[in-house]
């Protein structure tokens, strides 16, 4: 039972340098979400994919570029990575939406 | 907007109740959430309740939610030292999109033995 797996677990770039960062459910979930967690400011929403094919800005979208390559796979690309990037990456899918988010383990990304 | 507001820290002697608060701003959010994230890891959901209903016991976890002020509580009863966590209330607001989770800060639970 892997639910949600993230990948890589943990990243140092340099400022400039672009990354995809990959997430896969086996849940046959259809909505995907990513999210950054930065200290005192909790979850904050970067993109989400309601159904396969489809792909919505969520709070803080800048800087970012995702991909809802099929049903399983969401992916999230820094195109130019800058130090305010600098953070824990969770992608998590549901059911739908009003339904329980399951979380991958995170992805720690330290931009110098 | 949507917005979901929690105190960052709570500390609490080893057996006592923890009382943990929210509020949060969508009238239409059809669920509320409690989420715990131990340290390393991705976030679990604990518990949730339906925006029509006031309370909802769960063994030691209980819920209350007051519509009228917005205002969500989770209440774990002889806290326990495994019970450090971060805990987060979220929201799911009603949206035709209908597929996003609001997150608050999180409340840092310690206890003290």
């Amino acid at each position: 039972n892997a639910g949600v797996t993230q990948t890589p677990k943990f990243q140092v770039l340099k400022t400039g340098q672009s990354m995809t960062l990959q997430c896969a459910q086996d849940m046959n979930h259809n909505s995907m979400y990513w999210y950054r967690q930065d200290p005192g400011m909790g979850l904050r929403l970067i993109y989400y994919s309601a159904s396969e094919g489809t792909t919505d800005k969520g709070e803080v979208p800048n800087g970012y570029n995702v991909s809802r390559l099929n049903k399983r796979e969401f992916s999230l690309r820094l195109e130019s990575a800058a130090p305010s990037q600098t953070s824990v990456y969770f992608c998590a899918s549901s059911v739908g939406g009003n339904t329980e988010a399951f979380f991958g383990q995170g992805t720690r990304l330290t931009v110098v | 907007g949507e917005d979901v507001e929690q105190s960052l820290f709570l500390s609490v002697r080893e057996g006592d109740s923890s009382v943990i608060n929210c509020t949060y701003t969508d009238s239409s959010s059809t669920y509320l959430y409690w989420y715990k994230q131990e340290p390393g890891a991705g976030l679990q959901l604990l518990t949730y309740i339906f925006s029509n209903m006031d309370m909802k016991q769960d063994q030691r976890l209980t819920v209350l939610l007051n519509k009228k002020d917005k205002h969500l509580s989770l209440r774990i009863a002889d806290t326990q030292t495994g019970d450090s966590a971060i805990y987060f209330c979220a929201e799911s607001p009603l949206s035709p999109s209908a597929s996003k989770i609001i997150f608050g800060s999180g409340t840092r639970l310690s206890i003290r033995p």
